[in-house]
């Protein structure tokens, strides 16, 4: 067990809809980073944050956004949800330095029908 | 080209051997390298952290960077088919850098 916690497990929903992922991270890690693993792509990375500011992006679709509240938990949201929508969504975290490695979640994985 | 090559095998081995994974890399800016391994459906979960070149031992693994020839390699001794797995390679420039990911190795190790 990371100490990193997301929700849902598995959502299914149509195309066009909207949800949200949520992630908590490790106890005192300031840095959370999400990512979509899918088949053809691999791990690709999305955006990250550092104690509620935005701090990289990635390849993330502008249907895509995400925050960092002051509890630290962070939610990716996602909209006008395509088939291609459909992957793996991690998010990870680090200690407040950035030292060592990221520690991923169990991941939420998302099936657009 | 990708930043980050990683041959996708799969690779099958019996129970006992050594096991080699390796990565190439072309960005001379990453200084922070790391293996992950992911069983199916499961979230990454780091096995070895380095920084810059050198050797580091953990157990049954050996992670190895060669930052001149741009290469690492994770070795994995006494293999165990609890070790079956897809191994990723990941690498930053800097400590609170996105990771860039190989695509993975996807291991089977026999009885």
């Amino acid at each position: 067990d990371s100490g990193v916690t997301q929700t849902p497990k598995h959502l299914i929903t149509a195309t066009g809809q909207r949800v949200t992922l949520r992630c908590s991270p490790r106890s005192g890690d300031l840095s959370v980073y999400w990512y979509q693993q899918s088949l053809d792509q691999g791990l690709q990375f999305l955006i990250q944050y550092y104690n509620g500011e935005e701090r990289a992006k990635g390849n993330i679709l502008e249907r895509f956004s995400a925050q960092q509240f002051p509890d630290l938990h962070s939610e990716l949201n996602l909209s006008s949800l395509e088939l291609g929508d459909s992957a793996l969504y991690f998010c990870a975290s680090t200690k407040a330095g950035g030292g060592g490695g990221q520690f991923f979640g169990p991941g939420t994985r998302l099936t657009v029908l | 080209q990708k930043e980050v090559e990683q041959d996708p095998g799969p690779l099958s081995v019996p129970e006992g051997a050594i096991v080699s994974l390796n990565c190439t890399y072309s960005n001379s800016a990453f200084q922070y390298f790391m293996w992950y391994r992911q069983y199916s459906r499961k979230g990454p979960e780091l096995l070895m952290y380095t920084y810059s070149s050198g050797n580091k031992e953990d157990g049954r693994f050996t992670a190895q960077v060669d930052k001149s020839s741009k290469y690492i390699s994770l070795f994995i001794r006494d293999s165990q088919p609890s070790d079956s797995a897809t191994y990723l390679c990941a690498m930053r420039p800097g400590t609170a850098s996105k990771l860039t990911f190989g695509t993975g190795t996807r291991l089977q190790v026999t009885l």
